[in-house]
């Protein structure tokens, strides 16, 4: 089983509330990702890193932010949820290079509602 | 543009009974195909993985096969256990970014019945 962490793994929270999202690894890979993904949908991409200060958006727009100051933590930020923001929160990471063809490991995920 | 298509959405087995779940894709360049379980709740987990010159790879009672010429990828599951029961994800990997992109199918959703 991959070592990687998301907590909390599910969340209530009222709107326009911060939230972070945590998420840590212990296989010391460069590269990290958050993915949303909704009951019988594709995972959407809505960040990624490829390691300390480096991040990037994704494919789907996301209101969200996220940091990377150090190589196994990868949080995400919500500076105001809504509603709209209800979702399975997936963290991935993968070695760097093409050796393990971008296998990617996955948290357990966090699912959130916002009321 | 590049996406994965997987069929059936959903499926109703009876324990004991084999099945085969399907995947067609058109993303290019291709490098790569995974097959993810995803346990409701959690996270994908890695069942099997395809490159361009494989057509046929198992994991004890998961057997996927690849036709890269017609783009199309199967897995197939023998034996099923009520533990087979989640989602099923064909997973695309190209290889025309250094970040390695992932195309995601939606899944097929396998019920396993006692």
């Amino acid at each position: 089983e991959a070592d990687i962490y998301q907590t909390p793994r599910y969340l209530v929270i009222g709107t326009g509330k911060k939230i972070t999202l945590e998420c840590s690894q212990t296989m010391g890979h460069d590269k990290m990702y958050w993915y949303q993904q909704d009951p019988g949908m594709e995972l959407h991409l809505i960040h990624y890193s490829y390691g300390v200060n480096s991040t990037e958006k994704g494919d789907l727009s996301s209101e969200s932010t996220v940091s990377r100051i150090r190589t196994e933590h990868f949080p995400l930020t919500l500076e105001s949820a809504r509603p709209s923001h209800t979702s399975q929160y997936l963290c991935a990471s993968s070695e760097s290079g093409g050796g393990t063809y971008n296998e990617q490991f996955f948290g357990p995920g966090t699912r959130l509602t916002v009321l | 543009k590049n996406q994965v298509e997987q069929s059936p959405q959903s499926l109703i087995i009876l324990e004991g009974k084999n099945c085969t779940l399907q995947c067609n894709y058109t993303v290019s360049p291709f490098s790569n195909l995974r097959w993810y379980k995803q346990d409701t709740g959690r996270g994908p987990v890695s069942l099997t993985i395809m490159t361009f010159s494989e057509n046929t790879k198992s994991n004890g009672r998961y057997t996927a096969t690849l036709d890269a010429d017609t783009k199309q990828s199967s897995l197939h599951i023998t034996a099923s256990q009520l533990s087979d029961s989640a989602s099923y994800i064909c997973v695309v990997s190209d290889r025309g970014s250094t970040l390695g992109r992932l195309y995601f199918g939606r899944g097929t959703q396998l019920t396993v019945w006692p």
